[in-house]
C-alpha cells in the first residue's frame, strides 16, 4: 500500500513570502504530525491532527499553522518566511491518535524548503 | 530531557552484524521502545518495536533486558545500505507520536 506522501520534495522561497506543503498519511490512517528537521536543533515537533482537530502543538510561533481535511489529508502553512525556516519539514501518519496502543509511525520522505 | 540515551557514533564492516545499543532507565510499563533510522536527507523509517519480549522482523531483531533499562537494535548483516542515523525512542501507549523525543540517535557507518 502506498506510503506518507509530501508535496512538493523541494521547495525555494524568498524571505517574507508564505509557503503551504502538503501530506497525504497511509490510508486509514487519521492521525498526521508534522515536524521540522534542521542540523542544529533535529526534529522538533510542529503540531498533530486528528479528525480534522489539532490534538497537540509544538513551540513554534504563530506564523506556522496546520490543517486537516475530512479524508485525512493535512497542510502545513508557513508565513512570512524568515531564513530561518529553512529546513525538512516531515509529516508522519499513524492509524489511531493518543489512546492507540500498540502502533507506530511513518515518515514521509519530507519536503526541502530553502529561504532565500 | 530524552528519555533515550545513545552513543553517537558507530562503525560496522558490511556483512557483519551491527548492535546498536539504547539506554531507557526511566522507563515505565506502559512504554514501548521503537526505532527509527534515517537515511541522509530522508525521512524516518520504522524498523521495529517492543514492550518487554524480544522482537525480530525482516529488518532487524530488537533484545530488550529484562528490567527493560536498555535495549540492542540487531542489524544481522549490515549492509552499505543501512548508512544512517538510528533513533531509540520511548512511547508510552497514550503518548501521542507529537510528543516523541528523537534525541541525536546514533550515526551508524557501515563500511566495505
Amino acid at each position: 500500500k502506498a506510503g506518507v506522501t509530501q508535496t512538493p520534495r523541494y521547495l525555494i522561497k524568498t524571505r517574507g513570502q508564505q509557503v503551504t506543503l502538503s501530506c497525504s498519511p497511509i490510508s486509514g490512517h487519521r492521525s498526521v504530525s508534522w515536524y521540522q528537521q534542521t542540523p542544529g536543533q533535529g526534529l522538533q515537533f510542529l503540531f498533530e491532527y486528528f479528525s480534522e482537530t489539532q490534538r497537540n502543538k509544538g513551540n513554534f510561533p504563530g506564523r506556522f499553522s496546520g490543517r486537516q481535511f475530512s479524508n485525512s489529508r493535512s497542510e502545513m502553512n508557513v508565513s512570512t518566511l524568515e531564513l530561518g525556516d529553512s529546513a525538512l519539514y516531515l509529516c508522519a501518519s499513524s492509524l489511531v491518535q493518543g489512546a492507540d496502543l500498540n502502533t507506530e509511525a511513518f515518515f514521509g520522505q519530507g519536503t526541502r524548503l530553502t529561504v532565500v | 530531557d530524552a528519555k533515550t540515551t545513545q552513543p553517537p557514533s558507530m562503525d560496522c564492516a558490511e556483512g557483519r552484524a551491527a548492535n546498536l545499543p539504547c539506554n531507557h532507565s526511566t522507563i515505565s510499563g506502559n512504554e514501548y521502545v521503537y526505532w527509527y533510522r534515517q537515511i541522509h536527507s530522508q525521512g524516518p523509517q520504522y524498523i521495529i518495536h517492543g514492550l518487554k519480549n524480544n522482537e525480530t522482523n525482516e529488518m532487524a531483531s530488537l533484545i530488550i533486558t529484562e528490567d527493560r533499562k536498555s535495549s540492542t537494535l540487531i542489524l544481522p548483516h549490515a549492509t552499505l545500505r543501512d548508512t544512517a542515523v538510528y533513533y531509540c525512542i520511548v512511547r508510552g501507549t497514550t503518548d501521542s507520536w507529537g510528543k516523541l523525543q528523537f534525541g541525536a540517535g546514533t550515526q551508524v557507518v557501515v563500511t566495505p
